[in-house]
């Protein structure tokens, strides 16, 4: 079973709407992603946390909206979104560990939330 | 340029045979680490192996094994004894830095069927 889970797994949404992705890792890692997954396209890092504090934003539109609270806990605040946002959306988790040159930070993936914007 | 090329889109492989998926990088960085994830229909993302800049031989995970060509900046994987269950995308990814904690980056995947 993934330590990683997000809710919902499937959303579909209209234009004006404002909704929200949940991601929550019980893994105790530091850091926590999210990705989009769109068809015929490679994997897209939209936003990285690490120690609850935004350290990458890959020129994401204003219209997704990350948060986290807690080093648990990833959300991504959807609002106007357009049709081409339909992909599936990917949060992970790793544990960015700073000693010992064995360690590789794996990230540990959720489901994803597959998001049909209409 | 492209950090990490997957030139193979779709695979095709006879149950019980082996299979070797193609991957290639490229970084200017000396500490690296260079991973494979299993996407199977579902959509989750599955960590398969892992090999670091500084291993000496290459990863093994059971029937999953890293063919680490340092000089040629390529690390492919090879599954032993296909299973139909082994039927999904496959992923090649880089993380940069020191203890990898910097930026993943993906390939574009390659599709594996596994044939009965």
């Amino acid at each position: 079973e993934t330590g990683v889970t997000q809710t919902p797994r499937h959303l579909v949404m209209g234009m004006t709407n404002k909704k929200s992705l949940k991601c929550e890792q019980h893994l105790g890692h530091n850091a926590m992603y999210w990705y989009k997954q769109s068809a015929k396209k490679p994997l897209e890092l939209m936003f990285v946390y690490s120690l609850e504090e935004r350290v990458e934003n890959n020129s994401v539109p204003s219209r997704f909206s990350p948060e986290c609270p807690n080093s648990s806990h990833l959300f991504l605040h959807l609002h106007t979104l357009q049709p081409e946002d339909s992909a599936l959306y990917l949060c992970a988790s790793s544990p960015e560990a700073t000693t010992g040159s064995s360690s590789y930070n794996e990230q540990f993936f959720g489901p994803g939330t597959r998001l049909t914007v209409l | 340029a492209q950090k990490i090329t997957q030139t193979q889109p779709g695979m095709f492989v006879q149950e019980k045979e082996a299979v070797t998926l193609d991957c290639t990088y490229d970084t200017s960085d000396p500490s690296y680490g260079l991973f494979w994830y299993k996407q199977p229909s579902s959509g989750e993302m599955i960590f398969l192996i892992y090999q670091g800049s500084y291993d000496q031989q290459n990863a093994t995970e059971g029937r999953y094994s890293l063919n680490f060509q340092k000089a040629r900046k390529s690390a492919n994987l090879v599954i032993s004894a296909s299973q139909l269950g082994d039927s999904a995308m496959y992923f090649c990814a880089m993380r940069e830095g020191r203890n990898n904690a910097g930026k993943s980056t993906f390939g574009d995947g390659t599709t594996l069927t596994v044939k009965p």
